[in-house]
């Protein structure tokens, strides 16, 4: 069974410049997770989605940052302007269902701004 | 607040040496709390899931066990392959769905 699937694996840019992420989730999981990590840290939820509904962004700078979950399956994250404090890996995970259900995660993108 | 302290930082162990990790954690109310393994460049990987005090869970050269306080991540005549960043995290009560991650034990392994 394929595993959570992320694009870019790597993204080098410009402050000030635009950027976005893509995930595909597990097939069938309900509940999709972008989470930020920095060097040395563990992974910061940014936004959940279940199904195609943002259930809790509180934790995503919303100036800045944007996601989207057309139809229920792949995601989309933006940021637009990108700062220098932006560098991190932005992770995507799924899950059947919210709750305890187990996060199954992506290889993340590995954003860098210059 | 939740949270969620990993120690040690860091841990170098001879191939065979046996050691334990530590995940102490201040939750209200715990719904899960979880082991994840991260190699470099790669997501994490989820080990396990333990939900009460008392439960123990194994997968081959690795016990977790879970208290009121905290849990341990045991790892059994490691060998070189052991060598990753092990996280836990938890899952609160009244945070549905949200994980709140320690900054993980990174775990060296020589031969």
């Amino acid at each position: 069974e394929a595993g959570v699937v992320q694009s870019p694996r790597y993204k080098i840019i410009e402050k000030k410049q635009p950027v976005a992420f893509w995930c595909n989730p597990i097939s069938g999981h309900n509940t999709l997770y972008w989470y930020l990590q920095n060097l040395g840290q563990g992974p910061e939820l940014l936004i959940r989605y279940e199904n195609e509904e943002a259930v809790d962004d509180s934790q995503l700078p919303k100036d800045r940052f944007s996601a989207e979950r057309l139809k229920g399956v792949d995601s989309t994250l933006k940021i637009q302007p990108a700062e220098l404090g932006d560098s991190a890996v932005y992770l995507c995970a799924s899950s059947l269902d919210g709750g305890s259900d187990t996060q199954y995660f992506g290889p993340g993108t590995r954003l860098t701004v210059l | 607040e939740d949270q969620v302290t990993q120690s040690p930082e860091a841990l170098r162990l001879q191939e065979g040496e046996s050691s334990s990790l530590n995940c102490s954690y201040t939750v209200s109310g715990l719904r899960g709390l979880f082991w994840y393994r991260q190699d470099p460049g790669k997501g994490p990987e989820f080990l396990f899931t333990l939900y009460s005090a008392g439960e123990e869970k194994e997968k081959e050269r690795l016990k977790a066990t879970l208290t009121k306080k905290e849990s341990f991540l045991h790892i059994t005549a490691p060998k070189p392959e052991d060598s990753a960043t092990y996280l836990c995290a938890v899952q609160a009560g009244d945070s549905w769905g949200k994980l709140q991650f320690g900054a993980g034990t990174q775990v060296v392994v020589t031969p």
